[in-house]
């Protein structure tokens, strides 16, 4: 069984800090995808980024980052100089790579994360 | 559309009642997912589709749950003799295409808020 872990409930910040969200995966399969969603109050996940098993190298895109380490199965999500609008609740997901299940993802449960002014 | 589309955005209910949500994808978008999010929890797979037909269901809680795509567009979840766990937000998503590699990414909806009193 597929498994997603975030152990941070709630992190607050104070604008332009940097904070880092963690995710922990458990996953039997050799083959499978990683997903980070943003979840702002208007409820709608809104895809950030997606990592495939094979390929381990970080990734940046502006002010957001991701670190994929398979030996200790983390993804983690920072976040540069943070701003008041990244004030969401960021999900981490895991797809598996079966015909019947298309791209089902398992999610954590879910980083509140709030930035203050 | 440009987006998916969940209707009704809010749904109160009485306890045994019978509700319908629908789920209108992206056009061209042949695959279809259901979740379900309760509050401070991360969304849980319910019901996915491919074209018309259900490939995996087994994320439906039980048999008051039941979803069809009868036209492999515009998709409806139905929940019979509803019950007070029911209250969550249910999500639809979509995506191009599932060939199995669980690599396609989901374009979620804005949710449908369920509430049975």
């Amino acid at each position: 069984a597929q498994k997603v872990t975030q152990a941070q409930t709630e992190i607050s910040v104070v604008e332009k800090e940097d904070v880092t969200l963690d995710c922990v995966y458990e996953t039997r399969d050799t083959t499978y995808y990683l997903f980070w969603y943003k979840q702002p109050p208007s409820g709608e996940l809104v895809f950030l980024i997606r990592r495939n098993s094979f390929d381990e190298q970080n990734e940046i895109s502006g002010r957001y980052s991701w670190n994929f380490q398979k030996s200790t199965s983390s993804f983690n999500f920072t976040i540069t100089a943070s701003q008041v609008v990244d004030s969401a609740v960021y999900f981490c997901a895991l797809s598996e790579a079966k015909e019947t299940s298309g791209s089902r993802l398992t999610f954590g449960e879910g980083t509140q994360l709030t930035v203050n002014p | 559309g440009a987006g998916v589309s969940q209707t009704p955005s809010n749904k109160v209910t009485e306890k045994g009642k019978y509700v319908e949500l629908r789920c209108d994808p992206i056009s061209g978008h042949t695959a279809l997912y259901w979740y379900r999010q309760s509050l401070g929890q991360g969304p849980e797979f319910l019901i996915y589709f491919q074209g018309t037909g259900a490939a995996d269901d087994s994320g439906l809680p039980n048999d008051r749950f039941f979803a069809v795509r009868p036209e492999g567009s515009v998709s409806t979840l139905k929940i019979q003799r509803t019950e007070r766990g029911d209250s969550a937000v249910y999500l639809c998503a979509s995506s191009l295409r599932s060939g199995g590699t669980g690599a396609n990414v989901l374009t979620f909806g804005a949710g449908s808020r369920l509430t049975v009193l």
